[in-house]
């Protein structure tokens, strides 16, 4: 069974700081990697994905995360954060079985 | 042009009552699913169909039983609310192959 290991619930951060959010994956199979943000009382929007191929995956909003098979990793950074990226963020992983399988999500707090 | 829409965006209702969440697709993928959003973020899959056929259905209470009548709507039934049912409910579709998820914008349901 495949399982995602988000280790920080919250993320402090200063407007234009980078940042980096945290993703652990364990499978026993290929998976298929997911990065989705929730901004508040929305749903979930697909920021990024890794499928196969090259590990650097770039997404949406300057968003980028890298694949680390070694290190069963899927972190999301972002080199220069701002207000409107506060949201939370949830790291996904899809395996054998089709189902998308959530981490418990990290909440981006950006302050000026 | 909403591609996955969820109606009722918001529902208030007593204990031991039986309600229904509507979701649309518009995308022509063949494949929906049902998840629950707790109040500490976490979401948890519930159901899934592929073409009308139920795919995937987790430990959830026989209280709730989807409906597919063709494969761009899934609906949800829930009967007897309790107040544990409380929670945000997602609906989501996917295509064979592209195996990302598009979220609805999510149903609040209340029991009071």
């Amino acid at each position: 069974a495949q399982s995602v290991t988000q280790l920080d619930s919250q993320v402090p951060v200063f407007e234009e700081a980078p940042v980096e959010l945290r993703c652990n994956y364990s499978s026993s199979v290929s998976v298929y990697l997911f990065w989705y943000v929730q901004y508040p009382n929305q749903g979930l929007q697909l920021l990024l994905k890794y499928l196969s191929g090259s590990t650097l995956v770039k997404g949406i909003n300057g968003f980028e995360a890298e694949f680390n098979k070694s290190q069963t990793s899927f972190h999301l950074r972002k080199p220069s954060v701002h207000i409107s990226d506060t949201a939370e963020y949830f790291c996904a992983v899809r395996g054998a079985t089709n189902k998308l399988i959530f981490g418990t999500g990290t909440l981006l707090a950006v302050q000026p | 042009d909403t591609a996955v829409s969820q109606t009722p965006k918001y529902l208030v209702t007593q204990m031991g009552n039986d309600k229904s969440i509507k979701c649309e697709q518009n995308l022509g993928h063949d494949t929906m699913y049902w998840y629950k959003q707790d109040s500490k973020k976490f979401l948890k899959i519930m159901f899934s169909y592929n073409n009308k056929e139920l795919i995937i259905n987790e430990t959830v209470p026989n209280r709730f039983s989807p409906k597919s009548p063709d494969k761009a709507h899934l609906n949800l039934h829930i009967n007897s609310l309790e107040l544990g049912d409380s929670a945000v409910y997602f609906c989501a579709s996917s295509q064979v192959g592209n195996y990302g998820y598009t979220f609805g914008s999510g149903t609040r349901l209340t029991v009071v």
